[in-house]
Formats: structure tokens, C-alpha cells, sequence
């Protein structure tokens, strides 16, 4: 069966632009998270979805990020005026109550 | 100080070892722990799941837990070199937050024929 879906696998791009990572995760899994893993950090917690609404954005770094989820199912996460600091892979993973599933992630690197 | 803490390694072991991998933790509200295993260019997959302090067993691996030294290991018997992976010890605080993980950096093991 289909598992977490991310795209683009690898994204590179210039200091100042805005970047999109999208996500489409298991049918049916309520849940929706959003991590960060890079190699200074490990892995971090961003923001979590339960259905389309987020109750907790407390791991975004700063407000140049941002996350939507539209109909219970795809979420973006966009990133405006990109900086090298923000290069990491982006995972996103999904769940109904329990065990969560992973992507492979999004590589994003800031020149 | 993180509030997870895990020896990054590389760790190297012969086929065949027994392999012991740790982290500890400081927050008194993490209730549930987790091992994740990440293979290179993907995504963690979760590998042991536990609640309370004592041991967990699945085949080759064991979880253990001691909730009052907060301190929480993996042992993986017989090592394969399809073990070779980063482990990950994770932890969360529980109910609505169960997803809201708390990772370790990662140990990268290499277990070689």
C-alpha cells in the first residue's frame, strides 16, 4: 500500500526565495506532522495537524515558515526568504492514534 | 542541554555482536519511548515501543527502560549487516501530544561481515 508521500525529494535553491514542501500522507490517517533533521540538530518537531486544523506550531523556527492542510489530507510547508541555516531534510509523517509513519523526507539545500 | 540525550557514535561491530545502544532524558513528563531505525536517504521507521520502566522484547532486539535513572537502551543480538542504520531514541510526553516526539541525535551503526 502507498506509505507518506513527500515531493520534491531534493530542492535546491538561491538565499531569498520562498520554497513549498508538499506532503501527502496515508489515506485516512488523521494526523499530520511536520519534522525537521539536520546534521547540527537532529531531529526536531515542527507542527502538528490533526485534520486541518494545526493545535500546535510550537517547533516552526521563525515566522518566515509556514504550514497549511487542506481537505484533511495534503499539507504544505513553505518557507519565505530561505536562508542557509534552513538546508535540513523536512520529514513529514502521518498517524490515526498511535505509531507514526515517516516519509523519506524533502532535502533542501540553501546556497 | 538537549532533553534527550544519545551517543552519536559511529558505533562498528563485527557480525555476529551484541550491540548496546543508549540515551538518557531529563524531563520528568516524558511517559512513552520509542527506538526508530533510519536507513540512509530515509525516512525513521519505528523499530520498539515502550511504557513502563523494565524490558521489551521483539526477536532480536530488546527496549529497556528505567524511568527512575531516565535512562533507556536498545540491545540488538546477533547483529546483521542489515542492522547497519542510525537507531533513534525517541519520547514524548503522551495523550494528545503522542506524536510530539523528543529525539536523540541518532547513533549510526555499521556492522560489517
Amino acid at each position: 500500500g502507498a506509505g507518506v508521500s513527500q515531493s520534491p525529494s531534493n530542492k535546491v535553491t538561491e538565499k531569498g526565495k520562498d520554497v513549498e514542501l508538499r506532503c501527502d500522507p496515508i489515506s485516512g490517517h488523521t494526523a499530520l506532522y511536520w519534522y525537521r533533521q539536520s546534521l547540527g540538530q537532529g531531529l526536531e518537531f515542527l507542527i502538528y495537524f490533526q485534520g486541518n486544523s494545526a493545535p500546535d506550531k510550537s517547533g516552526l523556527p521563525s515566522d518566515r515558515f509556514s504550514a497549511e492542510r487542506t481537505g484533511g489530507s495534503v499539507s504544505t510547508l513553505t518557507i519565505q526568504r530561505t536562508q542557509q541555516e534552513d538546508s535540513a531534510v523536512y520529514l513529514c509523517a502521518s498517524s490515526t492514534s498511535g505509531e507514526l509513519f515517516f516519509g523519506e523526507g524533502s532535502r533542501l539545500t540553501v546556497l | 542541554q538537549k532533553e534527550v540525550e544519545q551517543d552519536p557514535g559511529p558505533l562498528s561491530v563485527p557480525e555476529g555482536a551484541i550491540v548496546s545502544l543508549n540515551c538518557t532524558y531529563s524531563n520528568s513528563a516524558f511517559q512513552y519511548f520509542m527506538w526508530y531505525r533510519q536507513y540512509s536517504r530515509k525516512g525513521p521507521e519505528l523499530l520498539m515501543y515502550t511504557y513502563s520502566s523494565g524490558n521489551k522484547e521483539d526477536g532480536r532486539f530488546t527496549a529497556q527502560v528505567d524511568k527512575s535513572s531516565k535512562y533507556i537502551s536498545l540491545f540488538i543480538r546477533d547483529s546483521q549487516p542489515s542492522d547497519s542504520a542510525t537507531y533513534l531514541c525517541a519520547t514524548n510526553a503522551g495523550g494528545t501530544s503522542y506524536g510530539k516526539l523528543t529525539f536523540g541525535q541518532g547513533t549510526i551503526l555499521t556492522v560489517h561481515p
